[in-house]
């Protein structure tokens, strides 16, 4: 089955810099891939995803990219604020799947004020 | 959100009673899923459902059962508790228009087995 991996784990900023974080995944078949933000004690919010027909996708400070050769995805966050501090997951579906969808582990962003 | 409302939000029990999270969806969305939230784990899918009475495994079902009587509700069991199974747990929904397509979760269950 499909395997997502994410990275970093944490990753630790300073307010108005920019955050990249990574993942890979194993099956060249997948052809969505969502981005969800978990703020603490609350549920995964969907903030932006993208499908293997398109490179690239911006809405406001957020924009992913995506690599169908090289089997990886990107968040990018510019311009970081204080509230982008949650948790974030990446993760890849199969088509005609049941919509299963394969997370990565997550990474915890902190944004220093 | 959508409309997902799980109960209960919190749970407490003891070892080796069964236990019972409800999943109730307003959306009329085919799909629905049951993850457990774990640190270091992210998400892991237990157990999912593509219709009335049609379900199946995921990742990390051992020890948990499902049933979908009804479009709106999908009832995650675990039959007689263990601590290992102390976790949060999330209800997701989605509608498919083109082989894949967003899922939507639920507020949570927070599940402590003592």
């Amino acid at each position: 089955g499909e395997n997502v991996e994410q990275h970093p784990s944490t990753l630790s900023v300073q307010e108005g810099d920019s955050a990249v974080i990574k993942c890979t995944y194993s099956d060249s078949a997948s052809n969505y891939f969502p981005w969800y933000k978990q703020e603490l004690g609350k549920r995964p919010q969907l903030i932006i995803d993208i499908r293997s027909n398109v490179g690239e996708k911006k809405d406001q400070r957020i924009a992913v990219t995506l690599n169908k050769t090289a089997k990886h995805f990107s968040l990018h966050i510019t311009e970081t604020q204080p509230e982008d501090s949650a948790v974030y997951f990446c993760a890849a579906s199969i088509p005609y799947n049941f919509n299963k969808f394969y997370f990565g582990s997550g990474t915890k962003l902190n944004v220093k004020p | 959100d959508a409309g997902i409302t799980q109960s209960p939000r919190h749970k407490v029990t003891e070892t080796g009673t069964p236990v019972t999270l409800r999943c109730h969806q307003t959306e009329n969305h085919r799909y629905m899923y049951w993850y457990r939230q774990d640190p270091g784990h992210g998400l892991r899918l237990i157990h999912y459902s593509y219709g009335v009475k049609d379900t199946d495994k995921g990742e990390v079902s051992d020890g948990y059962s499902v049933s979908r009587s009804k479009t709106e509700d999908f009832l995650l069991t675990l039959e007689s508790a263990t601590s290992s199974q102390t976790s949060v747990y999330f209800c997701a929904i989605s509608g498919i228009r083109s082989g894949t397509d967003t899922q939507y979760f639920g507020p949570g269950t927070r599940l402590t087995v003592l």
